[in-house]
């Protein structure tokens, strides 16, 4: 069965400490790999599409990574900006455009 | 931002009576999709549509239909609401089957 686990649950940083977030799938074929933001009250907001093993992508203060059962999101000096919950979610290939959404991190950054 | 509208984005309604939401897209973008979001659980998806008059079933189907008699609506029908169906609901738009866009939600209660 398709799943998809993230942690932690919530996580508090400081302004500038940086941490990672963790985004564990099984999956039978992977087609691609999502994160999205969401911020209170608002609908998710896509950050990146990971596709194979290795791939990273970036944007601002966050990095993106792959590897065959997990997908990390590294946040740099952080700012309370940044405070918003990360969704990974993971399509697989069985022929459907169904997604697999894990439960979130909320990130609280403080100033 | 997206062209894609959620209509009510409240609603409070009585247990049994029938609620249509509404989702508008203005990108003719061939994928439409209707998740809920409940605490403890990630995006669920209830029905999606790949196409005019094609839809098919999600994950959570029961006790809700859909219709797509044009490109750029895609309407989420609860027949005779429960309060089990008290949720967030998130319209999605795609056009390759990666999901970029959602709405803005809509935040139905059921008494």
């Amino acid at each position: 069965e398709d799943q998809v686990t993230q942690s932690p649950e919530a996580l508090r940083l400081q302004e500038g400490e940086s941490s990672s977030l963790n985004c564990s799938y099984t999956v039978s074929g992977l087609r691609g790999l999502f994160w999205y933001r969401q911020d209170p009250g608002k609908g998710p907001e896509f950050l990146f599409t990971l596709y194979s093993a290795g791939e990273e992508k970036e944007k601002e203060r966050l990095k993106a990574t792959l590897t065959k059962k997990e997908s990390f999101l590294h946040i740099t000096a952080p700012k309370p900006e940044d405070s918003a919950t990360y969704l990974c979610a993971v399509q697989g290939t069985s022929g459907t455009y169904k997604y697999i959404f894990g439960t979130g991190t909320r990130l609280k950054v403080l100033a | 931002d997206a062209g894609i509208t959620q209509s009510p984005r409240h609603k409070v309604t009585e247990t049994g009576t029938p609620v249509t939401l509404r989702c508008h897209q203005t990108e003719n973008h061939r994928y439409m999709y209707w998740y809920r979001q409940d605490p403890g659980h990630g995006l669920r998806l209830i029905h999606y549509s790949y196409g005019v008059k094609d839809t098919d079933k999600g994950e959570v189907s029961d006790g809700y239909s859909v219709s797509r008699s044009k490109t750029e609506d895609f309407l989420l029908t609860l027949e005779s609401a429960t309060s089990s169906q008290t949720s967030v609901y998130f319209c999605a738009i795609s056009e390759s089957g990666e999901i970029q866009y959602f709405g803005a939600g809509t935040r139905l209660s059921v008494l």
